[in-house]
């Protein structure tokens, strides 16, 4: 079985901090992607950022960027310079089977 | 605009009927997915489709049927089997085969069962 875990359901931080989400998964499969998606208050999922097992390099898409750890199966988002717009839930999904995690709740403070 | 359509947007049953849930690509994608949502449980995969007049049950398959006649189209029924069907729903599709390209998601249709 395949699975994603996200395990704080909620988080908050103030406007322009840092903030990390946790995500970890399990799979017996060698090559496989990992991507965040971002679910705004209109409830339009939209890709954040995607990272391919066989890369050893981060990705970074401007204030976003993972730290990916294959042999640990962990996979967090880090968000830079939080703005208030990043107020959403926030989904790791792995790509072999479609799976994503039961999401965090991400609150940015003014 | 090549995107994916959702309707409605809302829907409202009464328990015992059968609804069916519209969901329309114009990206050429191959394969297309239905995800059930509810609160603190993230998105469940309900039926998938990666290629036209076939089609495989996800992980909460019962109480729903799903068809797949056109590449274009992707229908979700939720029979009266379902025992609680209200929740949110997305579609979505993607390129068959191609593990690095993401799904792109509909609006979504959130369904009330009275």
């Amino acid at each position: 079985a395949q699975t994603v875990t996200q395990s704080q359901p909620e988080m908050s931080v103030q406007e322009a901090e840092t903030v990390t989400l946790s995500c970890t998964y399990d799979t017996s499969e060698s090559n496989y992607y990992l991507f965040w998606y971002k679910q705004p208050p209109s409830r339009q999922m939209i890709l954040v950022i995607r990272q391919e097992a066989y890369k050893q390099q981060n990705a970074t898409e401007n204030r976003f960027s993972v730290n990916f750890q294959k042999a640990a199966k962990s996979f967090s988002l880090k968000i830079s310079d939080s703005q208030l717009g990043d107020t959403a839930m926030y989904f790791c999904a792995l790509s072999n089977d479609m799976r994503f995690g039961a999401g965090t709740r991400l609150t940015v403070k003014p | 605009d090549g995107g994916i359509t959702q309707s409605p947007k809302y829907l409202f049953r009464k328990e015992g009927q059968n609804v069916t849930l519209s969901c329309e690509q114009n990206l050429n994608h191959d394969a297309m997915y239905w995800y059930r949502q509810d609160p603190g449980q993230g998105l469940r995969l309900i039926y998938y489709s990666q290629i036209v007049n076939d089609f495989q049950k996800g992980d909460i398959a019962e109480g729903y049927s799903v068809s797949r006649e056109k590449k274009e189209s992707f229908p979700l029924t939720v029979t009266s089997a379902q025992k609680n069907p209200t929740a949110f729903y997305l579609c979505a599709s993607s390129i068959r085969g191609v593990r690095r390209v993401e799904q792109f998601f509909g609006p979504g249709t959130r369904l009330t069962v009275l």
